[in-house]
C-alpha cells in the first residue's frame, strides 16, 4: 500500500508569504496528525483529525496556522503569514484506529526567510 | 504532564559495535514507549513499541529495548551496529488515553554516526 505523501518536501518562502502543506494518508485511515520539529527540539504535535472533524488541535502554536481536512482525505495545513519561527519540518502521520501506531510521512521541510 | 529526555545528542560508534541509546520518561501512569528512527530523507519509521508485557521488546532491524519502570527508562539496543544504522532515533511516549499512543511526546533525538 502506499504510505503518507508529503508535499512538498521543501519550501523556501519569505516572512510574511503565505504556505500551504499538503498530506495525504494512507487510504482508508480515519486519523491524521501533524507534528512539527523547530530545529535542534523536540518533534511536537500540532492537532489530529478524525476524518473530517478535528479531535484535538491543542498544539497549534497560533491562529496564523490553518488546518484542513475537506472530506476526510487528504489535509493540508496553512501558514499565513509566516513568520521566521514558523521554519522546521512539518510531519503527518496517519492510522486507521483511534490509538494505533500511526504511519509517518517524510516531511515537509520548511525555511522562512 | 508527560516528558521524554534523550541525553544523548550524539552518538558516534564503529561499525561492529553494540549500541545503546538512552531514553528516560516521565509520565503518571502505565507509559506507552515508542522508538523511530529518522533516515535522511527518509520518514519516521517506527522500530519497536511497548505497551504491556514482557519488559524486552524486539524491533526491526535487530534493534530491542527493555522497560525499566524503576528506572523510568526505555533504552534502545543493538548488539552489532552496521553503517546503515547511521540516522536520528527519536524516543517517544503516548498518552496513553486509548491504549495505543495517541498523542505522542517526543524525545529531542539521538544522532548516530557509525564509523567504518
Amino acid at each position: 500500500e502506499a504510505g503518507v505523501t508529503q508535499f512538498p518536501s521543501h519550501s523556501v518562502i519569505e516572512k510574511g508569504q503565505t504556505v500551504t502543506l499538503r498530506c495525504d494518508p494512507i487510504s482508508g485511515h480515519d486519523n491524521l496528525y501533524w507534528y512539527r520539529r523547530v530545529m535542534g527540539k523536540e518533534i511536537k504535535f500540532l492537532l489530529h483529525f478524525v476524518k473530517e472533524s478535528k479531535q484535538d488541535e491543542s498544539g497549534m502554536p497560533n491562529n496564523r496556522f490553518l488546518a484542513e481536512r475537506t472530506g476526510g482525505t487528504y489535509s493540508t495545513l496553512k501558514v499565513q503569514p509566516a513568520e521566521l519561527e514558523d521554519s522546521g519540518v512539518y510531519f503527518c502521520a496517519s492510522s486507521q484506529d483511534f490509538g494505533s501506531t500511526y504511519t509517518f510521512g517524510s516531511g515537509t521541510r520548511l525555511t522562512v526567510v | 504532564a508527560q516528558s521524554v529526555t534523550q541525553p544523548d545528542i550524539h552518538i558516534t560508534v564503529s561499525e561492529g559495535a553494540s549500541l545503546e541509546l538512552r531514553c528516560n520518561y516521565s509520565y503518571g501512569a502505565t507509559p506507552y514507549l515508542f522508538w523511530y528512527v529518522q533516515s535522511p530523507g527518509q520518514g519516521l519509521q517506527l522500530l519497536l513499541k511497548y505497551f504491556s508485557g514482557d519488559t524486552l521488546v524486539q524491533g526491526i532491524k535487530g534493534f530491542e529495548a527493555e522497560f525499566k519502570r524503576s528506572q523510568s527508562s526505555f533504552n534502545l539496543r543493538k548488539p552489532s551496529v552496521h553503517w546503515s544504522d547511521a540516522a536520528e532515533y527519536f524516543c517517544a511516549v503516548g498518552d496513553g488515553l486509548t491504549g495505543g499512543g495517541n498523542k505522542l511526546t517526543f524525545g529531542t533525538g539521538t544522532q548516530l554516526k557509525v564509523e567504518l
